[in-house]
């Protein structure tokens, strides 16, 4: 499957520990997105890099989120110290350089007890 | 950002057309008009885009408005896989999705 893949697709842990996601983009996609999905909203748009440059952050994007993509390839998200109000499903897309439309990994999604 | 307006929820008949519409009065000359749609516990899918002209794929076609200010996702024969929510997108890059509308294809 040369989609875009996320690891882990389940994550449970408890308040105040942190956490790291993984996203594999498809192979020579430049652009890397990454979104959060609560229950019966949509994606709301966190990050995104272009290659390894993180070109634009969201305001959702608080100081206990860091998003890297080390030579331009995966890309990890880490929350530190989760909250509950972090439970939620992390989505990365992915997009090549010309062309139009994203495409979404399965996301993980994060439960804080 | 230009912002859209879709209706929360919408039925069709399996087999049947499905016509989605979205209202993105704001939009400005050089925005494009996105669909994705996702199913159930899967991410996002990309449907289709187009900018001015009127657009078919292999999933659906897209059929905007002359003044851009609305646009119809048009499903020609929708199938019972085809239940998602089903969002319209007004800008590249960064996506800003709204509420979307949940369609349910009934047999």
């Amino acid at each position: 499957d040369t989609g875009v893949s996320q690891n882990p697709r389940h994550k449970i842990t408890k308040r105040g520990q942190n956490v790291t996601f993984r996203c594999d983009p498809i192979s020579e996609h430049n652009r890397l997105y990454w979104y959060r999905q609560t229950l019966g909203q949509g994606p709301e748009f966190l990050t995104y890099f272009q290659n390894e440059a993180q070109l634009e952050k969201s305001r959702l994007l608080s100081d206990r989120f860091s998003a890297e993509r080390p030579k331009g390839s995966f890309s990890t998200l880490e929350i530190q110290r989760t909250e509950q109000g972090d439970s939620a499903m992390y989505l990365c897309a992915s997009s090549p350089r010309r062309a139009p439309g994203q495409f979404f990994g399965p996301g993980t999604r994060l439960t804080v007890l | 950002d230009a912002k859209t307006t879709q209706p929360p929820s919408m039925d069709c008949a399996e087999g049947r057309a499905a016509n989605l519409p979205c209202n993105h009065s704001t939009i400005s000359g050089n925005e494009y008009v996105y669909w994705y749609r996702q199913i159930h516990s899967q991410g996002p899918q990309y449907i289709i885009h187009g900018l001015k002209n009127n657009e078919t794929n292999e999933m659906a076609s897209l059929i905007i408005t002359e003044d851009r200010k609305s646009s119809t996702l048009i499903l020609p024969h929708a199938t019972l896989r085809d239940t998602a929510v089903y969002y319209c997108i007004v800008k590249g890059g960064k996506l800003i999705f709204g509420q979307g509308t949940e369609l349910s294809v009934k047999p």
